[in-house]
């Protein structure tokens, strides 16, 4: 079974600076996919980054960048000069390679950006 | 593009009463639409898969009898909440994965609907 595992509940970081966001995961599979999604307050979930088992160079989205650690398990999501728009819920999911591709999220960690 | 609606964006019902939720994608077909539930300040918590044209696939402990999804067609995809508690209040969201171009990498969300049954 696939486990996504977001061990910060919290984070803070000042606004313009850079905050990495920790993922891991734990699968069988040699083929998965992992998202990024950011869920403000209002509750829609807005994607952000995607990283294939396969990609040999980690995503870049804009301010959004993905360290891909592929022995380690790690997936963390780095975001460059963060603003007060940043704040957030932020998630990172799997997704099953087959049958229904369905993603598995993790707990997910709040960001709070600070003036 | 890709966009997905839900409707409605909050529904407030009475004990009993059952509720239904509507998933739509507006630009690209989907052949396969998930249903999650998010309980405040949780992750969220896939309750079922539904493929176009078939039955829905629920996740271990969700009662299917209680949460009827029906997905009749590529654009839409409804989730009925039946003899509603309030328990059952909740966040639900939709999202929707298609099979080619941009959509295969992505699942695009709905806007959510949150529920409070009263």
């Amino acid at each position: 079974a696939q486990k996504i595992t977001q061990t910060q509940p919290g984070m803070f970081v000042q606004e313009k600076e850079a905050v990495t966001l920790d993922c891991t995961y734990d699968t069988s599979d040699q083929s998965y996919g992992l998202f990024w999604y950011k869920q403000p307050s209002s509750g829609e979930m807005i994607f952000l980054i995607y990283q294939g088992s396969y990609d040999e160079q980690n995503a870049t989205e804009g301010r959004y960048s993905l360290n891909f650690q592929k022995a380690r398990k790690s997936a963390n999501l780095v975001i460059s000069a963060s603003q007060l728009g940043d704040s957030a819920m932020y998630f990172c999911a799997m997704r099953e390679p087959q049958g229904f591709q369905k993603l598995v999220f993790g707990t997910g960690t709040r960001l709070l950006v600070s003036p | 593009g890709a966009v997905v609606s839900q409707h409605p964006s909050r529904v407030i019902c009475k004990s009993g009463t059952s509720v239904k939720i509507e998933c739509r994608s507006l630009d690209f077909q989907a052949t396969t639409m998930f249903w999650y539930r998010q309980f405040p300040k949780k992750s969220l918590m896939l309750m079922a898969t539904s493929n176009e044209g078939s039955k829905a696939t629920y996740e271990q402990g969700v009662e299917k009898d209680k949460f009827l999804i029906n997905h009749a067609s590529l654009t839409l995809s409804t989730l009925t909440v039946t003899s509603a508690h309030p328990e059952d209040s909740s966040f639900y969201i939709c999202s929707a994965g298609g099979t080619s171009g941009r959509s295969y990498n992505e699942q695009f969300f709905g806007p959510g609907t949150r529920l409070t049954v009263l």
